[in-house]
């Protein structure tokens, strides 16, 4: 089966403290993007990558980084400098950058306290 | 700037009551509009995409429509296992393969 996941399911943490989010596709998708998801707010772009090694900051990027080492992931490291880390995590990937459609995973929730 | 609104918020329908939900934008020039449902707790699902006014694609009891201010997806009969947030999004000139949402429509179909 085709697709993409996330793990966790669930991330807790504490303040603070660095944690890094997992974004694996065997759809052999190029492009890879993170998005972060808060009620009542549509979904925000973070990074995305359109090819191995190279990643664009999106609109909300400070206190994340990522890493594109391979075509099938695209871990997402939300540091101590992101003020408001407590969100929902979605990552999605898509066939080029060429106006395909993105394909989402099923998302990490993570709780900082 | 490029903007999304969806409306209604929230919509309960009776089950077999058709509606529908809209998606209106204000951008530079649109290169894409993408309809997905999203289930609480998970990630977004594809349903459609839209290029031109004036385009409609249909999925089931689902139909999505497109002109050159808004779009609507158009329920028809609808069961309970619809309910779900709708999410809209575009992608414009100039913007890559970036997509902005709006904050979805929350729909409750009940028996």
């Amino acid at each position: 089966d085709g697709g993409i996941t996330q793990s966790p399911k669930y991330l807790f943490r504490k303040e603070g403290q660095n944690v890094t989010l997992s974004c694996e596709q065997n759809l052999n998708h190029d492009a890879m993007y993170w998005y972060r998801q808060d009620p009542g707010q549509g979904l925000r772009l973070i990074y995305y990558s359109q090819i191995v090694n190279d990643f664009q900051k999106g609109d909300i990027a400070e206190g994340y980084s990522v890493s594109r080492e391979k075509k099938e992931s695209f871990p997402l490291t939300v540091t101590s400098a992101q003020k408001n880390p407590t969100a929902f995590y979605l990552c999605a990937s898509s066939i080029g950058t060429a106006g395909y459609e993105q394909y989402f995973g099923p998302g990490t929730r993570l709780t900082v306290t | 700037e490029d903007q999304v609104t969806q409306s209604p918020e929230a919509l309960r329908l009776q089950e077999g009551e058709s509606s529908s939900l809209n998606c209106s934008y204000t951008v530079s020039g649109l290169r894409g509009l993408f309809w997905y449902r999203q289930d609480p707790g998970k990630g977004p699902e594809f349903l459609f995409t839209l290029y031109s006014a004036g385009e409609e694609k249909e999925k089931e009891r689902l139909k999505a429509t497109l002109t050159k201010k808004e779009s609507f997806l158009h329920i028809t009969a609808p069961k309970p296992e619809d309910s779900a947030t709708y999410l809209c999004a575009v992608r414009v000139t100039g913007g890559g393969n970036k997509l902005t949402f709006g904050t979805g429509t929350q729909l409750k179909v009940e028996l």
